[in-house]
């Protein structure tokens, strides 16, 4: 069974810094792109980046550029994502997903973001 | 990166057929056939139900269904149920990123 489980969120302050895991299990996580997505609370989707198999290809939207960082972990089967410079708009409900380049398949039930003083 | 366009709420009776559009540009749906549709329940996480625009991944029910013309993708869910009732999001790809449509909810009358 494919299980994805997020973990590392919190309560952080403006310009603070966190890093999520992804822990994952079920399927060969080396073979796979994997994404983050988040959710502010009682707001829609937002996608937020995506990493090749081999690491070699990412991409992030430009709301995160520059402050996240994704990383992926093939010895650990763990998909990271380094958020550093945090503010109150990053605050959401955090995803990984597993999918390919274009869509993803299976979704993580999320952790919990909020940036706030 | 402006969100996919998607009316904020729809809905029909048990049995009968509702319809969601997204609307993006040529530089996502009008430009690839890489439209996704995601069903998500309150504080659960999101399920796919449509990938490559029309194509079901195995196990949810043949009742949904996708569709593209130019730059609006659509899904139906036909034959309404009580558990249909959600929040749909279309995504797409969109070269250097995907993105995701503002959603909409689904209620069952």
């Amino acid at each position: 069974e494919v299980q994805l489980v997020e973990s590392g969120g919190g309560l952080v302050q403006p310009g603070g810094s966190l890093r999520l895991a992804c822990a994952t299990s079920g399927f060969t996580f080396s073979t796979y792109w994997m994404h983050w997505a988040r959710q502010a609370p009682g707001k829609g989707l937002v996608w937020v980046s995506r990493i090749n198999s081999d690491g070699s290809s990412i991409r992030y939207a430009d709301s995160v550029k520059g402050r996240f960082t994704v990383s992926r972990d093939d010895a650990k089967n763990t998909l990271y994502l380094q958020m550093d410079n945090l503010r109150a708009e990053d605050t959401a409900v955090y995803y990984c997903a597993r999918g390919n380049m274009v869509t993803t398949h299976y979704w993580g039930r999320g952790t919990l973001v909020t940036v706030s003083s | 990166q402006s969100a996919l366009t998607q009316p904020p709420s729809a809905s029909g009776s048990p049995g009968q057929s509702v319809t969601i559009s997204c609307t993006g540009t040529s530089n996502d749906v009008g430009g690839y056939n890489y439209v996704s549709w995601y069903q998500q329940h309150p504080g659960k996480a999101p399920k796919l139900m449509i990938y490559d625009v029309s194509e079901r991944p195995s196990g949810v029910p043949d009742r949904f269904s996708g569709s593209k013309s130019g730059n609006t993708a659509s899904l139906t869910v036909s034959g309404l149920q009580a558990e249909d009732e959600a929040d749909y999001y279309c995504s797409s790809y969109a070269y250097n990123n995907n993105v995701f449509g503002t959603g909409t909810t689904v209620t069952v009358l």
